[in-house]
């Protein structure tokens, strides 16, 4: 089983500032089986990024996914009021999928 | 516009089984390339992946629940299910089921609003 680790666990940042999260796997995952979550509270997880790389309809291109292998990046590259939200990668493999433990943007 | 319902009891005793339904709206839950999933979120925790199922194919389960957890699909009603055994407080979460789009890769792109499930006697 492929574990996702998230780092860091809280990112404390301002309106405008750039934000880069990290989500590394135990084993290589394929850059296709990678995606990216944000949940704000009470509310479900909405899709941003899958195939590491493609947003979802409707995301903004503030938000960008890199990475291949055991190591991926979500950067936002203007955080905007509503970006402040839990983030989580997700990633399949042999049959299974996994999340990450999530990363907390907070504002400063 | 795909919409998802989750219904169910939201109280479920110790060792006893819990039960949901997701119920699949403005689509088909026997589309190609969909498969439907249920995933769930202990408060103020991170999210866990319970397990996928196909329309016509056999569940995939998260291992570490894999001995109590049972997906099943019914197409007449356009429904899926969830059976979790022998539940204990640290299955208290709010339940999601989801649509796991297997176009090009696999994500879950529709999401239903979740149910919280209290186990508790």
């Amino acid at each position: 089983e492929i574990v996702l680790t998230q780092s860091p666990g809280t990112l404390s940042l301002s309106p405008g500032e750039r934000a880069t999260l990290s989500c590394r796997a135990s084993q290589s995952v394929s850059s296709s089986y990678l995606a990216w979550y944000q949940q704000k509270p009470g509310q479900a997880p909405r899709l941003l990024i899958y195939g590491a790389s493609s947003r979802a309809t409707g995301i903004p291109d503030r938000f960008t996914g890199s990475g291949s292998g055991t190591d991926f990046t979500l950067t936002i590259s203007r955080l905007e009021p509503e970006d402040f939200a839990v983030y989580y990668c997700q990633q399949y493999g042999s049959s299974l999928l996994t999340f990450g433990g999530g990363t907390k943007v907070e504002i400063k | 516009q795909l919409q998802l319902q989750e219904s169910g009891p939201g109280l479920v005793k110790p060792s006893e089984t819990l039960s949901l339904t997701c119920t699949v709206s403005g689509g088909s839950i026997s589309s190609n390339s969909y498969y439907w999933g249920w995933i769930r979120q202990p408060p103020g925790k991170g999210l866990e992946w319970i397990g996928t199922i196909y329309y016509s194919g056999s569940p995939y389960y998260n291992p570490s629940l894999k001995s109590r957890v049972t997906i099943s699909v019914d197409t007449s009603t356009n429904q899926f299910s969830l059976k979790l055994s022998s539940v204990t407080a640290a299955d208290t979460a709010v339940y999601y089921c989801a649509r796991l789009n297997w176009g090009s890769a696999p994500y879950f792109d529709h999401w239903g609003q979740g149910t919280l499930v209290t186990v508790s006697s």
